[in-house]
């Protein structure tokens, strides 16, 4: 057990929807991320937060927003969904953003 | 931008070491890690080394890193058929600024 915990584990929606994706991260980490992985892109780094502030974009679509709570848990939002979306969404957290990354379990979506 | 070269798969014999290989392209990484991840589950954080560190040693894993060439082996003393599972090297850079960038990932297969 990593200690980072994402909730649901699986999600099924169609096509235009929006689901929010939630992780919360281990007990004294501050820094928290998002990554994608699917069989045609591989694990792909979406989006870093730090201690409530967004620090680093990576290959994060613009129907994809993210936020960080003060009590440091994290939130992915998409939004207007479609086929190619499908993929495990992962979180992980550090306790800073050069150390050693923890991930959680991952959220399985899945668009019909 | 950044690269992280792994072969497909390994096949070993149960009770036989295996060396996993990973070259990178970025000469600014500060940390090299393996990750672990088992059929339906998450990256599990094997093991990690500092760029400055040439051989890391935990257990049955052994870490080397040849900062020179950018390459990173992982190797697992008496491979067990607990081992089975898809290998990641992913290597951090920028202080952390663009998050993990992960190799597409290494299978390993254990014969019996």
């Amino acid at each position: 057990d990593s200690g980072v915990t994402q909730t649901p584990k699986h999600l099924i929606t169609a096509t235009g929807q929006r689901v929010t994706l939630r992780c919360s991260p281990r007990s004294g980490d501050l820094s928290v991320y998002w990554y994608q992985q699917s069989l045609d892109q591989g694990l792909q780094f979406l989006i870093q937060y730090y201690n409530g502030e967004e620090r680093a974009k990576g290959n994060i679509l613009e129907r994809f927003s993210a936020q960080q709570f003060p009590d440091l848990h994290s939130e992915l939002n998409l939004s207007s969904l479609e086929l190619g979306d499908s993929a495990l969404y992962f979180c992980a957290s550090s306790v800073a953003p050069d150390q050693p990354q923890h991930f959680g379990d991952g959220t399985r979506l899945s668009i019909l | 931008g950044e690269d992280v070269e792994q072969s497909l798969f390994l096949s070993v014999r149960e009770g036989d070491s295996s060396v996993i290989n990973c070259t990178y392209t970025d000469s600014s990484s500060t940390y090299l890690y393996w990750y672990k991840q088992e059929p339906g589950a998450g990256l599990q954080l094997l093991t990690y080394i500092f760029s400055n560190m040439d051989m890391k040693q935990d257990q049955r894993l052994t870490v080397l890193l040849n900062k020179k060439d950018k390459h990173l082996s992982l190797r697992i003393a008496d491979t067990q058929t607990g081992d089975s599972a898809i290998y990641f090297c992913a290597d951090l850079s920028g202080g952390g600024a663009d998050g993990l960038t992960f190799g597409k990932g290494t299978h390993l297969i254990i014969q019996p």
